[in-house]
């Protein structure tokens, strides 16, 4: 199984500031590699697929970067709608998908 | 536009089998662009995918669940569903339904449905 570490587990940041997410594949996912924000009460979206591909209707200020092991999720901008639980996820060995365990972005 | 969402019991007795809908609105089960999965959550903590199927009955699972769980399809009824069997506690989670996009990520899901295990 592939295990996905992100890290830090929480964050906080002011609106307007950067926020830099990280997750680290345990073995090479290529760049087979999803993310998702998750608001409280709310279903994951998905964000960034291909590792840099933002989904349909995601604003440019969410980035992501990265191939192999380690990703990158860079929000340049935060705006109080960001603040959020995100959640990284490999679908290189697929059917075998994991999840990161998450990071929560908070209000500094 | 496609929209899911799921249904079933909020409580389910141990030892017994969860059983979990997911209804497909806005568009056809059938087609050739997606699988149809099940995600969970326990409260708080992070995401577990458990299983996906295509239209046509093609099935994967997550194998740490394998031996507990059925997925199924039901293409008349544009639905699919999820069987857990010999749940415990650590079954009481919140289930989400999603689309798979043939590259495995999940680019639409259900609003999500929780399920207690209690007697």
């Amino acid at each position: 199984e592939t295990v996905m570490t992100q890290s830090p587990a929480a964050l906080s940041v002011s609106p307007g500031e950067r926020a830099i997410l990280s997750c680290r594949a345990s073995q090479s996912v290529n760049s087979d590699l999803a993310w998702y924000q998750q608001k409280p009460g709310q279903a994951p979206r998905l964000l960034i697929y291909g590792a840099s591909t933002r989904a349909t209707g995601i604003p440019p200020r969410f980035s992501g970067s990265g191939s192999g092991t380690d990703f990158t999720l860079t929000i340049s901008s935060l705006q109080s709608e960001d603040f959020a639980v995100y959640y990284c996820q490999q679908y290189k060995n697929w059917p075998r998908l994991t999840f990161g365990g998450g990071t929560r972005v908070e209000i500094k | 536009q496609m929209q899911l969402q799921e249904s079933g019991p909020g409580l389910v007795k141990p030892s017994e089998t969860l059983s979990l809908t997911c209804t497909v609105s806005g568009g056809s089960i059938i087609t050739n662009n997606y699988y149809w999965g099940w995600i969970r959550q326990p409260p708080g903590k992070g995401l577990e995918w458990i299983a996906s199927i295509y239209y046509s009955g093609n099935t994967y699972y997550n194998p740490s669940l394998e031996s507990r769980v059925t997925i199924s399809v039901d293409t008349s009824k544009n639905q699919f569903s999820l069987k857990l069997s010999s749940v415990t506690a650590a079954d009481t989670t919140m289930y989400y339904c999603a689309r798979t996009t043939g590259d495995w990520y999940f680019d639409l899901w259900g609003r999500g449905t929780l399920v207690t295990v209690s007697s």
